[in-house]
């Protein structure tokens, strides 16, 4: 079946670099996605990228993708305090039109 | 802020009732996603509308239904409410529906009592 794994914590000093793992099990995904979610509040995109492609880069954040192991990676460099929050990863279904099967989160704790 | 909103923001109701969770998405998107998110099962998909007709049916239970209106607003009814109700009930909303971005709203937090 469908599944999407994340390690379920990751603590880190404030200016360090975050890693944040993911795999999932559709190879046919066109994109794959990183969701953040604050206390308390909705989910927010972050990035995600395309499925032919094997790295993207947004400021802080740099998407890699290995598709031979289906693993995705989020790192958030000179992480901040403000990047506490739980970070989600997220594949289009393949038997539910184009819902996203999500992870069950990565809770990140920055200490300063 | 996404553009996607919903309401109310939270709700409190009894077992046995039933409670009405509203959408609006995007302007200019067509497609309107729910997803549950509870501590014991995650971020779950329910179901998906576009341009009023249903697309796709996800661990929605049968006590639950939705549509989208005309406008392109949504209604997630959820009726004959147990405990395990309780939960986070996101609306996401894309243009086509089809491999594009979903933007979330904030969220109705249902607590059933």
């Amino acid at each position: 079946g469908e599944d999407v794994e994340q390690s379920l914590f990751l603590s880190v000093r404030e200016g360090d670099s975050s890693v944040i793992n993911c795999t999932y099990t559709d190879s046919s995904s066109t994109y794959l996605y990183w969701y953040k979610q604050e206390p308390g509040a909705g989910l927010q995109l972050l990035t995600y990228i395309f499925s032919n492609m094997d790295m993207k880069q947004d400021q802080r954040l740099t998407v890699l993708l290995n598709k031979k192991d289906k693993h995705l990676s989020l790192r958030i460099a000179d992480t901040q305090t403000g990047d506490s929050a739980i970070y989600f990863c997220a594949e289009t279904s393949n038997q539910a039109g184009t819902a996203l099967i999500f992870g069950k989160g990565t809770t990140l704790s920055v200490s300063s | 802020d996404s553009g996607v909103t919903q309401t109310p923001k939270h709700l409190i109701t009894a077992t046995g009732q039933r409670v009405t969770l509203r959408c609006s998405p995007r302007s200019g998107d067509l497609s309107v996603y729910w997803y549950q998110q509870s501590l014991d099962q995650g971020l779950q998909f329910l179901i998906q509308y576009y341009n009023g007709e249903e697309r796709a049916k996800g661990n929605i239970l049968e006590r639950f239904s939705a549509q989208q209106f005309p406008d392109l607003h949504s209604e997630l009814n959820l009726s004959s409410l147990e405990l395990g109700d309780s939960a986070l009930y996101f609306c996401a909303s894309s243009l086509t529906g089809v491999a594009d971005t979903q933007y979330f709203g904030p969220g109705t937090r249902l607590t059933v009592l």
